[in-house]
């Protein structure tokens, strides 16, 4: 069974500062897919960034990329130019390839409060 | 963009009284999840549909059934409720079963007094 674990319940950065969100998984799969989502306080679940095994290349969207370490099985997010608008519940998912549809695991989440 | 929509956003109940929460997916996505997400915890998988059948079975209570229609939108029913089910409750869909990413309602908020 895959876990996905962030080891990071809470964090804070001043705006415009980078900071870095840590997530580890484990898995037995060689081809698959990582995703970040963010849940801010409206409680919407919204999708950061995904990243798939097989690339070499770090995703990135706009101030948002991954440093994705395969071997290290380490899928970690860095926020550049930090704004209070990305303070919020980050989380880090993991399909299931063992379940019909590729349900996703969650990791419990980094509380990230950008300040000003 | 149309996004997945989720009906109602706030529901009050009582104890052991039912509820059902309403989901419609994204035009053209054929896979629907729910997930539960209690106070402080990340988002457990309940149930999936694919085409209108189900697909796979997560941590969801016998108390609940859900069923995914014709037109793909997806009902999650809540008999018997109990204060422990108070959560936010979101709906997900993607197209296909591969590894598209899921796209999410904005929940509904069910209380339970």
């Amino acid at each position: 069974a895959q876990t996905v674990t962030q080891s990071q319940p809470e964090m804070s950065v001043q705006e415009a500062e980078t900071v870095t969100l840590s997530c580890t998984y484990d898995t037995s799969e060689s081809n698959y897919y990582l995703f970040w989502y963010k849940q801010p306080p409206s409680r919407q679940m919204i999708l950061v960034i995904r990243q798939e095994a097989y690339k070499q290349q770090n995703a990135t969207e706009n101030r948002f990329s991954v440093n994705f370490q395969k071997a290290a099985k380490s899928f970690s997010l860095k926020i550049s130019d930090s704004q209070l608008g990305d303070t919020a519940m980050y989380f880090c998912a993991f399909p299931d390839r063992g379940s019909t549809l590729g349900r996703l695991y969650f990791g419990r989440g980094t509380q990230l409060t950008v300040w000003p | 963009a149309a996004g997945v929509i989720q009906s109602p956003r706030h529901l009050i109940k009582e104890k052991r009284e039912t509820a059902t929460l309403k989901c419609y997916p994204i035009p053209r996505h054929d896979t629907v999840y729910w997930y539960q997400q209690g106070p402080g915890q990340d988002p457990q998988f309940l149930i999936s549909f694919y085409e209108k059948m189900q697909s796979d079975k997560g941590s969801i209570p016998d108390r609940f059934s859900a069923q995914q229609f014709s037109d793909y939108h997806s009902e999650l029913n809540m008999s018997s409720l109990e204060l422990g089910d108070s959560a936010l409750y979101f709906c997900a869909s993607r197209w296909g079963t591969g590894d598209s990413p899921l796209h999410f309602g904005n929940g509904t908020r069910l209380t339970v007094t």
